[in-house]
């Protein structure tokens, strides 16, 4: 199975600073096609997971251009620009390039 | 708009079996895949399978592997996971999420096995 691993655990930012987030995979997600087939997610306080970038640096739908994705074949970023409250939560790197789909253990993000 | 929605909190003793629904609306049920996903504490998310409502074909991992079984009711635009001889660790909240991107979740449905 692919490993992804996020670093770090938890991160604590002021608003209006900016946040990374890091994750790794134990393989390269880069297809053949060109795609990097990994994926965001943002998981607040007793909601469902919701999709915020997939395939590396692809915005989802309704998604604030304050969030960005970028990366190699195995190290991956998200960044948060201009932090805001609605932004605090767990955030989760997935890989959808092979079976078994496979996430982070997540990051969790707090306001200071 | 796109919806997902998961069926009640179960209780459930262990040793038994439970089935979940996930009934979809706002778009062609049979155009997407369906994935199922388990979360815990301590394991974080766990991704159980993934049908496709069209065929019917289905693709588990492998732990999960005579654990759940993935079926659809097309007429109904509705997914189910029956999960069988439930143990503790089972205990978790399960989503569905539309494929192939876990684009759209449902609210999650929380099972507990206990006596």
């Amino acid at each position: 199975d692919i490993v992804m691993t996020q670093a770090p655990l938890s991160v604590s930012v002021t608003p209006g600073e900016s946040a990374s987030i890091s994750c790794r995979s134990s393989k390269s997600l880069l297809h053949s096609n060109g795609i990097t087939y990994v994926y965001w997610y943002l998981q607040k306080p007793g909601k469902s997971p919701q999709l915020l970038i997939y395939r590396m640096s692809n915005l989802a739908s309704g998604v604030p251009d304050r969030f960005s994705g970028s990366g190699s074949e195995t190290d991956f970023t998200l960044k948060i620009s201009r932090v805001e409250a609605e932004d605090v939560g767990i955030y989760y790197c997935g890989q959808l390039l092979e079976n078994p789909r496979t996430f982070g253990g997540g990051t969790k993000l707090e306001l200071k | 708009q796109v919806q997902l929605q998961q069926s009640g909190a179960e209780l459930v003793k262990p040793g038994t079996s439970v089935k979940l629904s996930c009934k979809a609306s706002g778009y062609t049920f049979t155009s997407n895949h369906m994935n199922w996903i388990k979360q815990t504490t301590g394991q974080g998310l766990e991704w159980i399978g993934i049908i496709n409502p069209g065929s019917g074909g289905t693709s588990y991992n492998v732990k999960f592997k005579g654990k759940a079984t993935l079926t659809v009711d097309k007429s109904s635009s509705t997914a189910f996971m029956q999960l069988s001889s439930l143990t503790p660790e089972d205990s978790a909240v399960y989503y569905c999420a539309r494929g192939p991107s876990f684009d759209y979740w449902g609210q999650g449905v929380m099972v507990t096995v206990s006596s």
